[in-house]
């Protein structure tokens, strides 16, 4: 079955320690992005990629780190610098995320992470 | 930026009885997204708008994006208690490239 994983489904971050939430997929998209979705209130993006090795910031990147070495895979770190981390975090991807072509992003099952 | 604006926020129905939710931007739309979830589970994609006028459906689930591409509508036919969920509405703006941006949501309950 082709989709999208994210692992684990709850995290649980000690005060200080960087955690990394993992996002894999296997629909061979170019695009991948990470939201937050906090309790009543939409998703937010915190980062993008079109490619590997390249990434941009989104809206709410501080206190976040991705790396994109491969094109199925695109991790996010939730560093000790992000200060209100509790949130549940949404992987998505689409076909090649250019612009003009408004293409549907598909998302992963989630993962909630909590703070110690 | 554009912003999103769904009504309501929460939406109590008796089944079988018909609904509608709405999503309104600050800007003009140019492609405008319904999405479904679960609580604690990722977002299921319902339908994509394009056309100012444009109107599509899914089973009992229409949704419509009125002619100044300002505003769309998702319609539930005949609720069932498997319509429930939050419905979430994103779009893309004129400059956002791939970037969607989401409205809040509304949860809906259907009771039985």
């Amino acid at each position: 079955d082709g989709g999208i994983t994210q692992s684990p489904k709850y995290l649980f971050r000690k005060e200080g320690q960087n955690v990394t939430l993992s996002c894999e997929q296997n629909l061979n998209h170019d695009a991948m992005y990470w939201y937050r979705q906090d309790p009543g209130q939409g998703l937010r993006l915190i980062y993008y990629s079109q490619i590997v090795n390249d990434f941009q910031k989104g809206d709410i990147a501080e206190g976040y780190s991705v790396s994109r070495e491969k094109k199925e895979s695109f991790p996010l770190t939730v560093t000790s610098a992000q200060k209100n981390p509790t949130a549940f975090y949404l992987c998505a991807s689409s076909m090649s995320g250019l612009a003009g072509l408004q293409e549907t992003q598909y998302f992963g099952p989630g993962t909630r992470l909590l703070v110690l | 930026s554009q912003e999103l604006e769904q009504s309501p926020q929460s939406l109590i129905v008796q089944e079988g009885k018909n609904l509608t939710i709405n999503c309104t931007s600050s800007k003009t739309l140019y492609g405008l997204y319904w999405y479904k979830q679960k609580y604690g589970e990722g977002l299921i994609f319902l339908m994509m708008l394009q056309k100012g006028g444009e109107e599509k459906s899914h089973e009992k689930i229409t949704a419509k994006l009125d002619e100044k591409k300002q505003q769309s509508s998702l319609h539930i036919t005949a609720s069932q208690p498997s319509h429930a969920g939050i419905y979430l509405c994103g779009a893309i703006g004129e400059t956002s490239g791939s970037r969607l941006t989401f409205g809040e949501g509304t949860q809906l309950t259907v009771n039985p």
